[in-house]
């Protein structure tokens, strides 16, 4: 069935060091690749997607890269800040019915440690 | 903030009981989406409406509906609670139903007693 697996569940890093995030999705039809930050008490707040038509994408400090052929994807965040403590939950698109679902992984909580 | 508006905020309730959940989506967004977020889990999708019409279902209970308004504005009904149903519930809306970023809102936190 559909799924999409994220690893680790929790990562702890030193400031100024980086953070690498991986998802796994089950579904070749998937072609679109979004990854949330969800800080406490608040909503998930996309910040980096990729389609399928590309290999990597990066934005300041975070870069996605996605691996079609081993339908891996994975999030990077380099140089972390205090303030990059969060959760961060990876998604894949599963078309279905005329329409697109979103299938989330179970998230990872990360800690910068100043 | 991500322009989706849900109402209300917090919300204490007792099991058998029925409470209506609401989002407001960011403007000219068509789709809106429910999910689920229990304590330390993932999110779940429960139910997608697009423009009106119901588009996809996830694991939404039999005991949970919803609909989308003429002026898009959507509403989740959950009805004979149970304490497991505690839980963040979000929505989040998006401009068409191809695959397109989300913005979700804050969120509904739902506590059954």
């Amino acid at each position: 069935g559909e799924n999409v697996e994220q690893h680790p569940s929790t990562l702890s890093v030193q400031e100024g060091d980086s953070a690498v995030i991986k998802c796994t999705y089950s579904d070749s039809a998937s072609n679109y690749f979004p990854w949330y930050k969800q800080e406490l008490g608040k909503g998930p707040q996309l910040i980096i997607d990729i389609r399928s038509n590309v290999g990597e994408k990066k934005d300041q400090r975070i870069a996605v890269t996605l691996n079609k052929t081993a339908k891996h994807f994975s999030l990077h965040i380099t140089e972390t800040q205090p303030e990059d403590s969060a959760v961060y939950f990876c998604a894949a698109t599963l078309p279905t019915s005329g329409t697109y679902k979103y299938i989330f992984g179970t998230g990872t909580r990360l800690k910068v440690l100043a | 903030d991500s322009g989706v508006t849900q109402t209300p905020k917090h919300l204490i309730t007792a099991t058998g009981q029925r409470v209506t959940l609401r989002c407001s989506p960011r403007s000219g967004d068509l789709s809106v989406y429910w999910y689920q977020q229990s304590l330390d889990q993932g999110l779940q999708f429960l139910i997608q409406y697009y423009n009106g019409e119901e588009r996809a279902k996830g694991n939404i209970l039999e005991r949970f509906s919803a609909q989308q308004f003429p002026d898009l504005h959507s509403e989740l009904n959950l009805s004979s609670l149970e304490l497991g149903d505690s839980a963040l519930y979000f929505c989040a809306s998006s401009v068409e139903t191809s695959p397109h970023e989300q913005y979700f809102g804050p969120g509904t936190r739902l506590t059954v007693t």
